[in-house]
């Protein structure tokens, strides 16, 4: 079946712009994850959806951060007025939430670049 | 408090020899999974293992098998008869089954298979 998937895979903008970020989990899966990755370093969280309830968003470094995730599926993560600093690969990931493991499966990732 | 930690930045291991990647997590919730994942220079994630804190036994998937010493609080990935394909980034992460959900990853190790 599908992945996860994630668009764009690049994206270059300039400071101050605002970008949006997309993630279609795999179907069926009710819990949505955002990551972030710096180069060369591990994955942070940003935030978590688990079906309707309210999202986790304990991980979002700064209010320029948003995300939503629109009728249990598709996400958006927004950042708003883009730092030099938010350059980074974005990571989806999803998971079911029955079994033990609650697996998680990632996207491809969104590369972002902020000249 | 760092939560993962892996301590060797790079590893190197002859093709065909086995290597054990180290990864030591800290954690006071009871019930916790430990998860193992790869990413290749194209920056996929790959789920390699996971062992769940009650499982007694240590967990193996085909080449893979994890060291869980839980009184130690370690979770060492260990690889048999390494093929160059292995070379990858590895990545050790914890989620814990109370409060936050999402997964806490390690620094990683970058595992480099000389033939």
């Amino acid at each position: 079946g599908a992945g996860v998937s994630q668009s764009p895979s690049n994206k270059v903008t300039e400071k101050g712009k605002d970008v949006e970020l997309r993630c279609d989990p795999i179907s069926g899966h009710t819990a949505l994850y955002w990551y972030r990755q710096s180069l060369g370093q591990g994955l942070e969280f940003l935030i978590y959806f688990q079906g309707n309830s309210a999202p986790d968003k304990s991980g979002l470094p700064s209010d320029r951060f948003s995300a939503e995730r629109t009728g249990g599926s598709v996400s958006t993560l927004t950042i708003q007025r883009t730092q030099q600093e938010d350059s980074a690969v974005y990571l989806c990931a999803s998971s079911s939430v029955s079994g033990s493991s609650y697996e998680q499966y990632f996207g491809p990732g969104t590369r972002l670049t902020v000249t | 408090a760092q939560k993962i930690t892996q301590t060797q930045p790079g590893m190197f291991v002859q093709e065909k020899e086995a290597v054990t990647l180290d990864c030591t997590y800290d954690t006071s919730d009871p019930s916790y999974g430990l998860f193992w994942y790869k990413q290749p220079s194209s920056g996929e994630m790959i789920f390699l293992i996971y062992q769940g804190s009650y499982d007694q036994q240590n967990a193996t998937e085909g080449r893979y098998s994890l060291n869980f010493q839980k009184a130690r609080k370690s979770a060492n990935l260990v690889i048999s008869a390494s093929q160059l394909g292995d070379s990858a980034m590895y990545f050790c992460a914890m989620r814990e089954h109370t409060g936050r959900r999402a997964l806490t990853f390690g620094s990683g190790t970058r595992l480099q298979v000389q033939p």
